[in-house]
Parts: structure tokens; C-alpha cells; sequence
């Protein structure tokens, strides 16, 4: 399996540009997780999917922010206007449902808002 | 709410000899899982080891190896014979089984392999 197959990996925009991250995730999976690294806060989940259905939402920082999942094979995370303080790595990973599940993250993408 | 503490913010050890990285965690609850995660100089988060909270023995995964302490609250990670790819952050995170999956992490800890 190619694992989680996230791109690009890396983006670079300015400020007030629109930004949309993808992910594939890991087939058969069934939950998909959207997570932002940074060095102040750490890993924050911002939200997950449970076949293609938005679960928690509750991370999402602001409705800048958006995020959607159309098939079991493919998501995007949208920032729109993108701001310098969203620069940070996103990760997106997924799991199949079991115990224990296991979350395999995809190589995340970073971005950078000038 | 649940908690997981890595009280060592960076660690660093003599290739070939052995570290141990802490992790503590606030529960109430009596099932959950506990997971080692590592994260190298790629960014890829990779999963390390896991152990299930009802299990009485420590997991173990070749030189990687848990000491789950249950009433402690307490899951340490210990890398024995320490190589230089090993060198790393390692994050420790806890799932609820009430929580739909969701993981709670750690700070981090930096890991830092002597040659």
C-alpha cells in the first residue's frame, strides 16, 4: 500500500490567498483526520471524518477554514484568506475502525503564509 | 477530561546504550490505549508501539519496549542499543475507547543520538 499520499508538500502563498491541501488516505480506511503542527501549540486535531461524514469539527480554528471529503479516496482542507499565523505543518492521517485502531499519518504538508 | 504529560522536552543518549522517554496520563477511566509515536527530521509520523490498558504485559516491538504502569498512570518508552536513525521526536498520545477515535498527545520529546 502507498500509504497516506498527502501533496503538495510544501506551499507557499501570501497573505489573503486561497490554499487547498489534499489527502488520500490509506484504502479501506474509514476515518480521516486533519491535524496542524506547530511549535507553540503542537499537534492539534482540527477535524475528522467517519466514512466520508464530518464527525468533530470542533478544532477547526475559525470559518476561514473548511474542509471536506466527497469520496472515500480523497479530502481537501481549505483555507480561505489564508493568513501568515496559519503557516504551520498539516497532517492528515487515517485509521480503519477495530481495536485497536492505529492512525498512519500521511508526510504532511507545510505551508507558509508570507 | 484526559491529559498525557512528556515532561522531557529533549533527551539525548551514547549510540548503542539505552534511553527511556516518560509519559504520564490523567483518566478516569479503566480501558484505553496508550501509543508511542515518532516523528524524524521527515515530518512523517510513524507509529512506534502500542499498548492496550487491560493487557497486564508491556508491549514490545524489537528494541522498542513499554513500561506500562497502570496505577501510576504512567506508559515509559525504552530504546535499547540506541542507533542514529532513532533520533527523533517521540510523541505520546492516549484514545479513549469512548472517543471515537480521537488520540490526546503529548508535548513531545526530542530525542538526540550521540555518535
Amino acid at each position: 500500500d502507498a500509504g497516506v499520499i498527502q501533496s503538495p508538500r510544501h506551499e507557499v502563498t501570501e497573505m489573503g490567498q486561497e490554499v487547498t491541501l489534499r489527502c488520500k488516505p490509506i484504502s479501506g480506511h474509514d476515518y480521516l483526520f486533519w491535524y496542524r503542527q506547530t511549535m507553540m501549540r503542537g499537534l492539534e486535531l482540527l477535524i475528522y471524518f467517519n466514512n466520508n461524514v464530518p464527525i468533530d469539527d470542533s478544532g477547526m480554528p475559525e470559518d476561514r477554514f473548511s474542509a471536506k471529503m466527497p469520496n472515500a479516496s480523497f479530502s481537501t482542507l481549505k483555507i480561505q484568506p489564508s493568513e501568515p499565523r496559519d503557516s504551520a505543518v498539516y497532517f492528515c492521517a487515517s485509521s480503519v475502525a477495530g481495536v485497536p485502531d492505529t492512525q498512519y499519518f500521511g508526510p504532511g504538508t507545510r505551508l507558509t503564509v508570507l | 477530561a484526559q491529559t498525557v504529560t512528556q515532561s522531557q522536552p529533549e533527551m539525548s543518549v551514547q549510540e548503542a546504550e539505552t534511553v527511556t522517554l516518560s509519559c504520564t496520563y490523567d483518566t478516569s477511566e479503566s480501558d484505553y490505549y496508550l501509543f508511542w509515536y515518532k516523528q524524524p527530521p521527515s515530518r512523517q509520523m510513524i507509529l512506534v508501539i502500542r499498548q492496550e490498558a487491560y493487557k497486564q504485559q508491556n508491549a514490545t516491538e524489537n528494541r522498542f519496549s513499554v513500561n506500562f504502569q497502570k496505577a501510576a498512570k504512567s506508559f515509559s518508552l525504552k530504546i535499547s542499543d540506541s542507533q542514529l536513525g532513532d533520533a527523533a521526536m517521540y510523541f505520546c498520545a492516549y484514545r479513549s475507547p469512548n472517543s471515537n477515535y480521537q488520540l490526546i498527545w503529548g508535548a513531545g520529546t526530542k530525542l538526540i543520538i550521540k555518535p
